[in-house]
Order: C-alpha cells, then structure tokens, then sequence
C-alpha cells in the first residue's frame, strides 16, 4: 500500500494564480481532511469529507474548494493565490471516527 | 471554542532519560479521542498514541505512556528511555466529530542531548 500520497510536494506560485493540491489514499478510507501548518504553529483544518459526495468547511477554509468524487481522491483547489496561503499542506485520511489519521508527505507551498 | 494547549514550547531530556510533555485541552464534549502526533524534521505526521476519553485506563505504547486526568483535562505524554530517534516536534490533538477531525496544540519541540 502507498498509504496517503500528495502531489506536488512543492511548488511556487505567483499571487492570483490558481493550482491544485492532489491527494489519493489506497487504504479505502471514507474520511480525509486537508490541513495546512504555518511556521511554529499546529495543524488547522481547511475542509474534510465523510464520503464520496460529502464534504463539509473546517476552521480555515476561505480561499479554498474542495470535491470528492471518489473514495480514493480529495483535491483542494486554491482560487485565487495570496501570500497568506504560504504554508505547509497535508491530506490525511481514516478509517473511522476516532480512528489514527494517516497523513500525506505534506506540500510546500510559496506564494510571492 | 475547542482548543488544545501545549504550554511548553520546547523539552530538553538527556538520552537514556524520561520526560514529560503537558497537553491541557479544553472540550463541553464527553465522547473524544486524544492523540499524540510526533514529527520529525522530515515533517512526516506519525502518530505516537492514542487514547479514547471513555477508556479511564492511560494507554501505552513502548516506551511511550499517557496520564489522562479527563476531569482536569489534562493528557501529558512520558517518554521513558529517551533514545536520539525521539527528538522531534510533538502535537497533542483530539477529535471529537463525526468527520473524525483533528483539533491540534500548538507543539513542543523535544531535544535529545547524547
């Protein structure tokens, strides 16, 4: 099993561009979660889904979007990029509530 | 609101040693999960342990080991045997919603001195 896998693990992005994060897990997992880390601080969820179909707002999600159309994949979409999106963004999956959330390698992402 | 406070921003334990990081949180929950993350430079979450608030027994792992106190809030984490493989930054977190997710501290950095 691959587990969680992210793609790009980095990338630079100019203000106002647009792009999306790739997430896939193999574990057939219902939940994933998109969080981002900035320098010093915890994890803070951007948005998550309970099924294919099915997603729902996280703490921080203003800029983002995010679709589910299959078990397996969870993009998140940035809009319209700002320098405050510069962070460290990491998928996650589980199996179920309560359950160990298996985290992606994690994308580093640059806004100038 | 929900949060989880790790009050020290970083540990120090000399290898072979055991040491203690502090987790307070604070939840109107009955029904959670707590968990101990550890990442290591290479940034990759791994998870250390886990602990469900209806279980009063403390969960152990090896040499890693939990003292909740639910009605304190209160779920530190003792390293016993401090290997050099250790040193990391540490994240308390607890789930408490059906989409299973994760409220995060702010984190502790551990350093291991040989």
């Amino acid at each position: 099993n691959a587990g969680v896998t992210q793609t790009p693990k980095f990338q630079v992005l100019k203000t106002g561009q647009s792009m999306t994060l790739q997430c896939a897990q193999d574990m057939n997992h219902e939940y994933m979660s998109w969080y981002r880390q900035d320098p010093g601080m915890g994890l803070r969820l951007i948005h998550y889904s309970v099924g294919a179909g099915i997603t729902d707002q996280g703490e921080v999600p203003n800029g983002y979007n995010v679709s589910r159309s299959t078990t397996e994949d969870f993009p998140l979409r940035l809009l319209s990029a700002a320098p405050s999106q510069t962070s460290v963004y990491f998928c996650a999956s589980s199996y179920r509530r309560g359950y160990e959330q298996y985290f992606g390698p994690g994308t580093r992402l640059t806004v100038t | 609101a929900q949060t989880v406070t790790q009050s020290q921003p970083e540990m120090s334990v000399q290898e072979a040693e055991t040491v203690t990081l502090s987790c307070t949180y604070d939840t109107s929950e009955s029904d959670y999960y707590l968990f101990w993350y550890k990442q290591p430079p290479s940034r990759q979450m791994i998870l250390v342990i886990r602990q469900e608030a209806y279980k009063q027994q403390n969960a152990t792992e090896n040499r890693f080991s939990v003292n909740f106190q639910k009605a304190a809030k209160s779920f530190s984490l003792k390293i016993s045997d401090s290997q050099l493989g250790d040193a990391a930054m540490y994240f308390c977190a607890y789930s408490i919603n059906a989409g299973n997710m994760l409220t995060f501290g702010g984190g502790t950095r551990l350093m291991v001195k040989p």
